[in-house]
């Protein structure tokens, strides 16, 4: 298994839906994770971090982890076209270096 | 806070010269940064880790005599290409995070355009 796997999508919802973007981990991959968002041209931006079971929410956003089934998710309420971009998951490598791991990305359309 | 910035955000370089792009942390110290590369359409790739007072350690595949990477200062990581080729154009972004956390802050990106 890698050691960041994310469905690459793209993954298509209208305007007001959630959007749900998902992502599994191996044993590699540390207890910390991060959701980054890319739009475009651009550099990735950090938009949340997870490092405990259960739930995180940030306004629209909500992170999950569940850590006995190796699974993170980002859920996206009410979804604008202004988040269309491509969303990467990534945890703490091992070892106890400040190394990502990135998964592949998952790219996000919201249609108007 | 966590700002990251690089420098330039864009260059053309002729075949054979080589470029130099800067990664800077502006509020915080950052004694590991890590160099990447993109190419259009397509995933981050790590190219290597930038250690404050140490060697660079470099991805399987990545030439470290190509890639030559500095860091003078908790602020500062420089990622020189040598004797860059049309092959080496591509999306180089750079990412820091305060010592100690893995949370990592990338910068805008530098596009390199060998021609």
């Amino acid at each position: 298994q890698k050691e960041v796997e994310q469905n690459s999508g793209p993954l298509s919802v209208p305007e007001g839906a959630i959007a749900s973007l998902n992502c599994t981990y191996s044993d590699r991959v540390s207890q910390s994770f991060f959701w980054y968002r890319q739009y475009s041209g651009k550099s990735p931006e950090l938009i949340m971090s997870i490092y405990s079971n259960g739930d995180k929410e940030d306004g629209r956003f909500t992170a999950q982890l569940n850590k006995a089934s190796q699974y993170v998710s980002l859920l996206i309420r009410d979804s604008q076209p202004s988040d269309s971009a491509t969303y990467l998951c990534a945890g703490g490598a091992q070892g106890g270096s400040e190394k990502l791991v990135f998964g592949k990305g998952t790219k996000l359309t919201v249609n108007p | 806070g966590a700002v990251v910035s690089q420098h330039p955000s864009r260059v053309i370089c002729k075949s054979g010269t080589s470029v130099k792009i800067e990664c800077r942390s502006l509020d915080f110290q950052a004694t590991t940064m890590f160099w990447y590369r993109q190419f259009p359409k397509q995933s981050l790739m790590l190219m290597a880790t930038s250690n404050e007072g140490s060697k660079a350690t470099y991805e399987q595949g990545v030439e470290k005599d190509k890639f030559l990477i500095n860091h003078a200062s908790l602020t500062l990581s420089t990622l020189t290409v040598t004797s860059a080729h049309p092959e080496d154009s591509s999306f180089y972004i750079c990412s820091a995070g305060p010592t100690g956390r893995e949370t990592q802050y990338f910068g805008p990106g530098t596009r390199l355009l060998v021609l």
